[in-house]
């Protein structure tokens, strides 16, 4: 059973501050990883992939991976009250991914 | 503008009638997925498809049907036999194996 975990949350933080987002996964071999942000009443949007070790940047948005650890992250630098979302992780080894239940945010002001 | 839309946005029914929602896609991806979303939940799969003419079962399949007679198009039947059909249900679309998906706005059903 292939399984990806996330924190429920919520996870609250000042506007301006970085707001850190885990989600780890059971399948060793999965080859890509995605997160996406869903608004309440709306569908979930894609906001960042990553498919290799490391860091990678979009604007206000870094995603991590380490495949050694099964562990992926998402930081939101500058947080904005408009970022207050659920966001799901989704870990992928072939056509279905597999997705967390989501970690919800929420940025104060 | 590329995308996926699906619809309605909203349907009411009576218990004991089957609904077809609709999932339209111009984006040219060849997969299609059916979720359904619970409050508070994830996502979870009902039916996806590799491949025109083809389908397959998701977790949840039962109480549903799919068909999948044109790349563009991938209409979701909730039958009478779907004990809970009130639900967000999600279509989405992806190129390929390993690819990220893109979701429609959702058809949010009620049965009563």
């Amino acid at each position: 059973q292939k399984e990806v975990e996330q924190n429920s949350g919520p996870l609250s933080v000042p506007e301006g501050a970085i707001a850190s987002l885990n989600c780890t996964y059971s399948d060793r071999v999965s080859q890509s990883f995605f997160w996406y942000r869903q608004y309440s009443g709306k569908s979930p949007e894609l906001i960042m992939s990553i498919y290799s070790n490391g860091d990678k940047e979009d604007g206000r948005f870094t995603a991590q991976l380490n495949k050694a650890s099964q562990y992926v992250s998402l930081l939101i630098r500058d947080s904005q009250p408009s970022d207050s979302a659920t966001y799901l992780c989704a870990v992928n080894q072939g056509y279905i991914p597999t997705f967390g239940r989501g970690t919800s945010l929420i940025v104060h002001p | 503008d590329g995308g996926i839309t699906q619809s309605p946005k909203y349907l009411f029914r009576k218990e004991g009638q089957n609904v077809t929602l609709s999932c339209e896609q111009n984006l040219n991806h060849d997969a299609m997925y059916w979720y359904r979303q619970d409050p508070g939940q994830g996502l979870r799969l009902i039916y996806y498809s590799q491949i025109v003419n083809d389908f397959q079962k998701g977790d949840i399949a039962e109480g549903y049907s799919v068909s999948r007679e044109k790349k563009e198009s991938f209409p979701l039947t909730v039958t009478s036999a779907q004990k809970n059909p009130t639900a967000f249900y999600l279509c989405a679309s992806s190129s390929g194996s390993l690819s990220e998906q893109y979701f429609g706005p959702g058809t949010r059903l009620t049965v009563t």
